[in-house]
């Protein structure tokens, strides 16, 4: 158990619906990282948070955006949904932004687009 | 930009066989280097890493050895066993990055009694 927490483990819905996973970071850890796992893209960096400001953004589509909370839990938010938009999102915390390079990842959200 | 390429799979072995999984990067200075490992079911979780040249991670047997003239970072086992079956990822963190990862497309390994 890493100690991150994602909800809802399955998402099952349809095109261009929007939906909203939750991730709750190890105690103590102040950055959140969000990662999209697909058959043909592999994982792919979405974007991180630290203390809740955005510090770093990958292949984030503008159908999607993030935010970290007070209590540093954070939400993804995907809308419009699309077929491609199918994966595993794995959430990923770690104490600090420059460091060991050691995330510890949840077990995912699997979201299926029909 | 910066990429890590992995030997395709699945890799299927018996139990007690030499595992090599091969791993190459590209990257502009010198960034650190990992595998990490996903079990079924499971999110990813740190196997070993290296953060300068030569130098050698390890963990539950298995090692890789950061190689800067190759731009390699190849995962061994001496003898794996059933419990290794899970996918593994090459990542590195660039230089001057902070923890964002990027990671190879993963390579699952099988292994039979």
């Amino acid at each position: 158990d890493s100690g991150v927490t994602q909800t809802p483990k399955h998402l099952i819905t349809a095109t261009g619906q929007r939906v909203t996973l939750r991730c709750s970071p190890r105690s103590g850890d102040l950055s959140v990282y969000w990662y999209q796992q697909s058959l043909d893209q592999g994982l792919q960096f979405l974007i991180q948070y630290y203390n809740g400001e955005e510090r770093a953004k990958g292949n984030i589509l503008e159908r999607f955006s993030a935010q970290q909370f007070p209590d540093l839990h954070s939400e993804l938010n995907l809308s419009s949904l699309e077929l491609g938009d199918s994966a595993l999102y794995f959430c990923a915390s770690s104490v600090e932004d420059h460091g060991s390079g050691e995330l510890f990842f949840g077990e995912g959200s699997r979201l299926t687009v029909l | 930009g910066d990429s890590v390429t992995q030997m395709e799979g699945p890799v299927t072995l018996s139990e007690e066989a030499f595992l090599t999984i091969n791993c190459t990067y590209t990257a502009t200075g010198y960034p650190s280097l990992f595998w990490y490992v996903q079990y079924p079911g499971e999110g990813l979780q740190l196997l070993l890493k290296a953060t300068k040249a030569d130098d050698k991670g390890s963990n539950k047997g298995f090692e890789a050895t950061y190689r800067k003239e190759t731009t390699s970072f190849h995962l061994e086992k001496g003898s794996v066993q059933v419990s290794d079956s899970a996918v593994y990822f090459c990542a590195l963190r660039p230089s001057l990055a902070g923890n964002m990862l990027t990671f190879g497309g993963g390579t699952r390994l099988m292994v039979k009694p």
